[in-house]
């Protein structure tokens, strides 16, 4: 089965800085990867998703990318405020919607502090 | 609030005792997935259903566990005989699992069970 690896496991910066947060799968037929923020005692917020299709995905001050050849992917925050404090799960699945696998392979997460 | 939504929140059981959660989706959706996350860890997947089938079941469900979704609406989360190893958060998400919108999961709040 799909094994998601994720980098790195806690991760500190200051307020104003980038953050960069990696995983790679495992399996190739993987095609759906979406990033999930979770506060402490809250349910897992999706932030960002990326598709096989395309290589980068980017919202505001946050950004995904995909290197397919390569497995992995990784989240991009620009500009960290306080508020970006959190765990945040990267996660990989086999989707095409109706007739799709679905279910979300996560990584171990990343504690990510902002200090302000 | 119109998002996933689950019951009770916390659960405190004596060990060998049955419990039983319920998650409600968002009302729209096709799919609901059951997760199962314990401290430090990503969520690991159970089980999930389209409409009322149930479609996969992960090993880690063991014969103690069973989940339903009678109507394709609702779903319940079965444990029997708890045994302290079963003490986690159970997460329920769902999502539209539609061919051309892929199969994006939204999660409800969780319910914390803990086995004394």
């Amino acid at each position: 089965g799909e094994n998601v690896e994720q980098h790195p496991s806690t991760l500190s910066v200051q307020e104003g800085d980038s953050a960069v947060i990696k995983c790679t799968y495992s399996d190739s037929a993987s095609n759906y990867f979406p990033w999930y923020k979770q506060e402490l005692g809250k349910r897992p917020q999706l932030i960002i998703d990326i598709r096989s299709n395309v290589g980068e995905k980017k919202d505001q001050r946050i950004a995904v990318t995909l290197n397919k050849t390569a497995k992995h992917f990784s989240l991009h925050i620009t500009e960290t405020q306080p508020e970006d404090s959190a765990v945040y799960f990267c996660a990989a699945s086999i989707n095409a919607g109706g007739t799709s696998y679905g279910k979300l392979t996560f990584g171990q997460g990343t504690i990510l502090t902002v200090h302000p | 609030d119109t998002g996933v939504s689950q019951d009770p929140r916390h659960k405190i059981t004596k060990r060998g005792q049955n419990v039983t959660f319920r998650c409600d989706p968002i009302s729209e959706h096709n799919r609901l997935y059951w997760y199962r996350q314990t401290l430090g860890q990503g969520p690991e997947f159970l089980t999930y259903f389209q409409n009322e089938a149930q479609l996969e079941k992960s090993r880690l469900l063991s014969d103690r566990f069973s989940a339903e979704r009678p109507k394709g609406s609702f779903s319940t989360l079965e444990i029997q005989r708890t045994e302290q190893g079963d003490s986690a958060m159970y997460l329920c998400a769902s999502s539209l699992a539609l061919r051309e919108f892929g199969d994006t999961q939204y999660f409800g709040p969780g319910t914390r069970l803990t086995v004394l």
